[in-house]
């Protein structure tokens, strides 16, 4: 099993639709979570950080899994802002302050 | 703002050369990255530091050395570039709760002919 992995997608939906990306992880022992998001040919930015069972920011919730070992990301009343690729990052086993990154989801929202 | 710089953003060179690419901060962190981004790799940590001359290893660090001889700076050396190496590679700075929060600079895009 992959360190970090996360569908690919892209995932195209209207605007105003709700959408929502899962990313699995192997390392049981991980106690925080993030999501970057990144747009086309710029770098990766911030979007939340999970400490606990999940973290909701406006449109954006993140909730934890730990039985599963997954995340997911959940994306309301989307906009055409949204669009974009969305990390998920899991710390690495190996270090304090290595994190891993997945490749990647991207969301195309359309008119 | 973090305050990250890179440079250069663009570098286009020929195999065999070598090729220096630079992060600077303006805000004193301790911990500072590089990353590599390849299409279906996601990122991929190369080196990084966590104070001035500690640094160590990450999971691509073969083909790359690094050098922090101040906090503001951080040198990323290909010592003898490879094709292999043409990617776009992207500074980060930790902060935030616990230190584990990454900001990045805007990245520089290498091409190894």
């Amino acid at each position: 099993r992959k360190e970090v992995e996360q569908d690919p997608g892209p995932f195209n939906v209207p605007e105003g639709a709700t959408v929502a990306f899962n990313c699995t992880y192997s390392n049981s022992a991980s106690q925080s979570f993030f999501w970057y998001r990144q747009d086309c040919r710029k770098e990766p930015k911030l979007l939340m950080s999970v400490y606990s069972s999940g973290n909701e920011d406006g449109r954006f919730t993140a909730q934890l899994n730990r039985a599963s070992q997954y995340i997911s990301l959940l994306i309301r009343d989307s906009k055409l802002s949204d669009s974009a690729t969305y990390l998920c990052v899991v710390p690495s086993p190996g270090g304090y302050n290595k994190l891993i990154f997945g490749a990647g989801t991207r969301l195309a929202v359309h008119p | 703002d973090a305050g990250i710089t890179q440079s250069p953003r663009h570098k286009v060179t020929e195999t065999g050369t070598p090729v220096t690419l630079r992060c600077h901060q303006t805000e004193n962190h301790r911990y500072m990255y590089w990353y590599r981004q390849d299409p279906g790799h996601g990122l991929r940590l190369i080196h990084y530091s966590y104070g001035v001359k500690d640094t160590d290893k990450g999971e691509v660090s073969d083909g790359y050395s690094v050098s922090r001889s101040k906090t503001e700076d951080f040198l990323l050396t290909l010592e003898s570039a490879t094709s292999s190496q043409t990617s776009v590679y992207f500074c980060a700075i930790s902060a935030g709760k616990g230190d584990r929060e990454l900001f990045f600079g805007e990245g520089s895009r290498l091409t190894v002919l």
